[in-house]
């Protein structure tokens, strides 16, 4: 596609329940990020896929949190028996390898976790 | 470790300059990123800088790098209420080009 999509754009989950955020980056970039913005916040980085290379997943907070991507294209993020503190925007970005020319993000999902 | 910082507002008049500045830790960073980031939207990637630069134009935009004193700054001319956004810089270190850091974001707010 033209841009990194993400849906759902907004999301309201009961405390408890399991969330699944999609990411569906620039066909050709092989590098996925998910990071996570909280409400004046900067961008917490959460993982990193580099085609079929093990995951970074040195930023994901908790257990609760898994993300896996499938034939390199499509990420799936997903948060497990989700709290309050999990409200956030997540964004989606992709890139070429290295992501030396920056990279293209998502508009993001909204998460609110009541 | 890795830590950018930036303040987190500015306020400059219509038709002003404004300058946005950022301090990061890393000096093996290689590359350093402005991101805009418009209400409701994801970022979007305004300008790079290589360590081996000391400015970079492109238009309205100019980014200045000290490396000296590891700063980075993001000079908007002629700003326009359009330019109202928060502003991230982003550092890359070298050998970890897998991701980025940034900082907490420069909300600009331009006044009429």
């Amino acid at each position: 596609g033209a841009g990194v999509s993400q849906s759902p754009s907004n999301k309201v989950t009961e405390k408890g329940k399991d969330v699944e955020l999609r990411c569906d980056p620039i066909s050709g970039h092989t590098a996925l990020y998910w990071y996570r913005q909280s409400l004046g916040q900067g961008l917490e980085f959460l993982i990193y896929f580099q085609g079929n290379s093990a995951p970074d997943k040195s930023g994901l907070p908790s257990d609760r949190f898994s993300a896996e991507r499938t034939g390199g294209s499509v990420s799936t993020l997903t948060i497990q028996r989700t709290q309050q503190e999990d409200s956030a925007v997540y964004l989606c970005a992709s890139s070429f390898p290295g992501g030396r020319y920056g990279y293209t993000f998502g508009s993001g999902t909204r998460l609110t976790v009541v | 470790g890795e830590d950018v910082e930036q303040s987190l507002f500015l306020s400059v008049r219509e038709g002003d300059s404004s300058v946005i500045n950022c301090t990061y830790t890393d000096s093996s960073s290689t590359y350093l990123y402005w991101y805009k980031q418009e209400p409701g939207a994801g970022l979007q990637l305004l300008t790079y800088i290589f360590s081996n630069m000391d400015m970079k134009q492109d238009q309205r935009l100019t980014v200045l790098l000290n490396k000296k004193d590891k700063h980075l700054s993001l000079r908007i001319a002629d700003t326009q209420t359009g330019d109202s956004a928060i502003y991230f810089c982003a550092e890359s270190p070298t050998g970890s080009a897998r991701q980025l850091t940034f900082g907490s974001g420069t909300q600009l707010t331009v006044l009429p």
